[in-house]
This record gives structure tokens, C-alpha cells and sequence, in this order.
């Protein structure tokens, strides 16, 4: 069965200190995976996309890495803002119109 | 920009009402979708629709149904609400081969 897993399911950190969010999916086959970022009582909004040739890609803080042997893709968020409280979600997508598989998200909390 | 609006941020309605939830995108997109999301959750798909009048139910389709009269709009119906369904509910189009979906900003229903 297409899964995705995301850990942690939530997390605390202090303002300016950095944090790593993990996505572990057996989807196949495999197209691409996207980090949407989610703020309370939001739509869900793209922060990166990872094809299967992709490691790394950056966007400002947000850096995502995809490892697609293993299957596992992270994102790492440097220097954190209060503005960076939010869910992010990690999202699988198969091939062709098949429908998106969604990972149930990280709750990321940054305090001053 | 893609533009995904839904009807409604907020609405409350009753038990047994039949509820209305319209969504609407300004970018031409072929494919329309519908998802709830509850805590611990994560977004499941109710329905989605590939073309004017067609549709395809999604992982949990019960006690839901869909309209897709023209390719801007799609609507979720709940025939006779119920205080399960209290949910937030997003909207999302992507265009053909469903490579990345814009979502709308959410309708927060409470039933009861």
C-alpha cells in the first residue's frame, strides 16, 4: 500500500535554532515528492518539489533532500522564524492523474 | 497567480441540513479535488474530478457527494450532515497530470 510517514508529528524549538523534519514513503512508482507548508486555519502551500534525480534543493531557509534508494526525503529549516510555525506536510506523487499520497504532517512550534 | 477560492471560511450548520460547500479556480485546471482534514489525520481525499462532469470517489466518499457543471467549479454536497463530519475541508486544482495542486485557503465546518 502507497504510504507516506512523517516524523516527528510535532515539535518545539527556540527561535533561531535549526530543525530537521523526516518523510519516509513507499510509493511506487515514484514521480516526485513536494513539501507544502501549512499555517493554522490555511490551504496547504508548496515550499519544494524533489524529482527522482534531485538530492538537494533549496528554497531561502528551507532545504529538502531526497534520498530515493532508501526512499526518504527530509527538510531542514535553518535559523528559525515565529513565522515558521506551521504543519508541513510531505506529498508523494505517484505518476500519470493518480491521486497524491499525503503524509499526515509535522507540527513545528517556534518560540521566542 | 493561481486563485482556488471556496465559498466559505467559517460556516456552521445542523444535523440533517444539506450543506453546500462550493469551490472555485481561475487557472483552467482540468482537475479538481476535494479533501478533509482532522487532527492526527492528515488530508484524506473525499472526491475528485478530472472534467466537466465526471467524477471519482476518493478514499472515504460516504455521506458525500459532488457537482462539476463547469470546469471552474466544483461542489461538495453533504446530503444530511453529520456531527462526524465536522472537519476542515480544502479544495485543490492541479492541471493535467495532477503534478502539483493549489488549494484553497479552507472551509472550517461544524455540525451540530
Amino acid at each position: 500500500k502507497n504510504q507516506v510517514e512523517q516524523s516527528p508529528q510535532s515539535l518545539i524549538i527556540l527561535e533561531g535554532k535549526n530543525c530537521t523534519l523526516q518523510c519516509n514513503y513507499t510509493v511506487s512508482p515514484f514521480s516526485n515528492l513536494r513539501w507544502y507548508k501549512q499555517d493554522t486555519g490555511r490551504g496547504p502551500v508548496s515550499l519544494t518539489i524533489m524529482t527522482f534525480s534531485e538530492n538537494t534543493k533549496s528554497n531561502g531557509r528551507y532545504t529538502a533532500t531526497l534520498d530515493a534508494d532508501t526512499k526518504q526525503s527530509s527538510l531542514h529549516i535553518t535559523a528559525s522564524q515565529l513565522s515558521d510555525s506551521a504543519s508541513y506536510i510531505c506529498v508523494v506523487r505517484s505518476g500519470g492523474n493518480t491521486p497524491l499520497v499525503f503524509g499526515k504532517g509535522t507540527r513545528l512550534s517556534v518560540i521566542a | 497567480d493561481v486563485k482556488v477560492t471556496q465559498s466559505s471560511r467559517y460556516l456552521v450548520k445542523r444535523t440533517g441540513e444539506k450543506v453546500f460547500l462550493e469551490c472555485v479556480q481561475d487557472m483552467d485546471h482540468e482537475n479538481m479535488f476535494w479533501y478533509r482534514q482532522d487532527p492526527g489525520l492528515g488530508l484524506r481525499l473525499i472526491y475528485f474530478s478530472y472534467d466537466v462532469k465526471m467524477k471519482e470517489k476518493g478514499d472515504i466518499p460516504e455521506g458525500y457527494s459532488v457537482s462539476r457543471e463547469k470546469k471552474e467549479r466544483f461542489s461538495l454536497i453533504l446530503e444530511s450532515a453529520s456531527t462526524n463530519q465536522t472537519s476542515m475541508y480544502l479544495c485543490a486544482s492541479s492541471p493535467p497530470g495532477n503534478y502539483e495542486q493549489y488549494f484553497g485557503p479552507g472551509t472550517r465546518l461544524t455540525v451540530t
